[in-house]
């Protein structure tokens, strides 16, 4: 099934600093969605992106969609020891359920 | 406070003692899904479903069975349980079936089956 995948990995930031993390995905998608898990809990929905949309933002932060190049990006702007988490991005493609990435893990340092 | 609630949060049991893990959720939202979140593997949804009495096969339901009686409440249940399922067990709710809705997750069910 078609699955979305995190670039980097891993990324360590100052705090301060901008966080940018990538999604690909591998075929057409309806509305792409990051979500954020802290250490040991449930994932929180941060924003969601229809395919028809370019760039959003919420608060902190902005997320970017190109379907021509399959992939979306999220940046934080400003991060904070706060923002420390592992972030998903999930597709979908119509009526089919949500399909997640492996993630990216985030470590901003104070 | 609007929440989904997940119980037990940790276990540890042996293989084959059946086990439910239960869900509920106080939204009164119509979809709701189980995942499971193991490394390098990322969520990987195993049941699903859009409402009371219906549910759904995701990505990976061998070895599990699930229920939805009232709409609040979508238990999981192992009955014969083998060390291949320990891993992390997430609940999800939205208000309705769609992609477009934001899903609202448990914190989790961290199981051990040895």
């Amino acid at each position: 099934s078609q699955q979305g995948e995190e670039d980097p990995q891993a990324l360590s930031i100052q705090e301060g600093e901008n966080a940018t993390m990538n999604c690909s995905y591998k075929t057409s998608i309806n509305n792409l969605q990051w979500y954020r898990q802290n250490s040991g809990r449930g994932l929180v929905h941060l924003i969601l992106i229809r395919s028809n949309e370019r760039e959003k933002h919420s608060g902190r932060l902005r997320v970017t969609l190109d379907t021509s190049k399959k992939s979306s990006s999220l940046l934080i702007t400003a991060s904070r020891a706060a923002d420390t988490a592992s972030y998903f991005c999930a597709t979908d493609s119509g009526n089919t359920p949500l399909v997640f990435g492996k993630g990216t893990r985030l470590s901003v340092i104070a | 406070e609007a929440q989904v609630t997940q119980n037990p949060r940790y276990l540890i049991t042996v293989t084959g003692k059946k086990l439910t893990v239960t869900c509920s959720q106080n939204m009164n939202h119509e979809y709701m899904s189980w995942y499971r979140q193991d490394p390098g593997l990322g969520l990987r949804q195993i049941y699903y479903s859009m409402n009371v009495e219906v549910t759904d096969k995701g990505d990976v339901p061998e070895g599990y069975k699930v229920s939805r009686k009232e709409k609040r409440n979508f238990p999981l249940i192992l009955e014969s349980p083998s060390p291949n399922q320990t891993s992390l067990y997430f609940c999800a709710s939205s208000p309705l079936w769609g992609n477009n809705q934001p899903q609202h997750f448990g914190d989790g069910t961290r199981l051990s089956i040895l």
